[in-house]
């Protein structure tokens, strides 16, 4: 089974901090994905890669960068993490292309609280 | 703008009684539609793909169905183990990123 590890399952940081969450898949797929996931708004994509070193933005990129700099890990960077970024956080990876294998598989999250 | 609609927002069932949740969306030229469970504090967990309008998949209790339009997952004879968040998603029409529902939160009383 693929598995996508999130690092971290809890992290409580300071308004202001660098906020790193990392994310490793272990089945050689192509794309990966964050998203954050809030009461009532879903699922939002803040930034997705298509290959290592390709980057691309979301629906919510403000506030966030990434770095792919190896296939198997998607980092999400928070420059300056604020109030309004607590949220659960949540990696995928997907095969390149569509058909039966084309359904994400996602981590176990990141539930993020800035004080 | 590709939407995805998910109702209703919960839905409380006693065990054994059947009910539906339905998922409407607006996307020119549907390449996928896909149902996920998520369990409280984690990750979403994929359950079905539906390709076409008439296309049907079973998994134990549960059974998805697609039209042109919208799609149905069925709760048959449901038991607290069911209690979860359902999430639909389509890819964009563009590109094969998903865009997600905000979820059905079902419980089931026992």
């Amino acid at each position: 089974d693929v598995k996508v590890t999130q690092s971290s399952r809890y992290l409580v940081k300071r308004t202001g901090e660098k906020v790193f969450l990392e994310c490793v898949q272990d089945m050689d797929h192509e794309n990966m994905f964050w998203y954050r996931q809030d009461p009532g708004l879903g699922l939002r994509l803040i930034y997705f890669s298509y290959d290592v070193k390709m980057k691309e933005k979301g629906d919510i990129p403000e506030g966030y960068s990434v770095s792919r700099e190896k296939k198997e890990r998607f980092s999400l960077i928070l420059e300056s993490a604020s109030t309004n970024q607590t949220s659960m956080y949540l990696c995928a990876s997907s095969l390149l292309g569509q058909g039966p294998n084309y359904g994400y598989t996602f981590g176990s999250g990141t539930r993020l609280t800035v004080v | 703008e590709d939407q995805v609609t998910q109702s209703p927002e919960a839905l409380r069932l006693q065990e054994g009684e059947s009910s539906s949740l339905n998922c409407s969306y607006t996307v020119s030229g549907l390449r996928g539609l896909f149902w996920y469970r998520q369990d409280p504090g984690k990750g979403p967990e994929f359950l079905f793909t539906l390709y076409s309008a008439g296309e049907e998949k079973e998994k134990e209790r549960l059974k998805a169905t697609l039209t042109k339009k919208e799609s149905f997952l069925h709760i048959t004879a449901p038991k607290p183990e069911d209690s979860a968040t359902y999430l639909c998603a389509v890819p964009w029409s563009n590109d094969y990123k998903l865009s997600f529902g905000a979820g059905t939160t079902v419980t089931v009383r026992a």
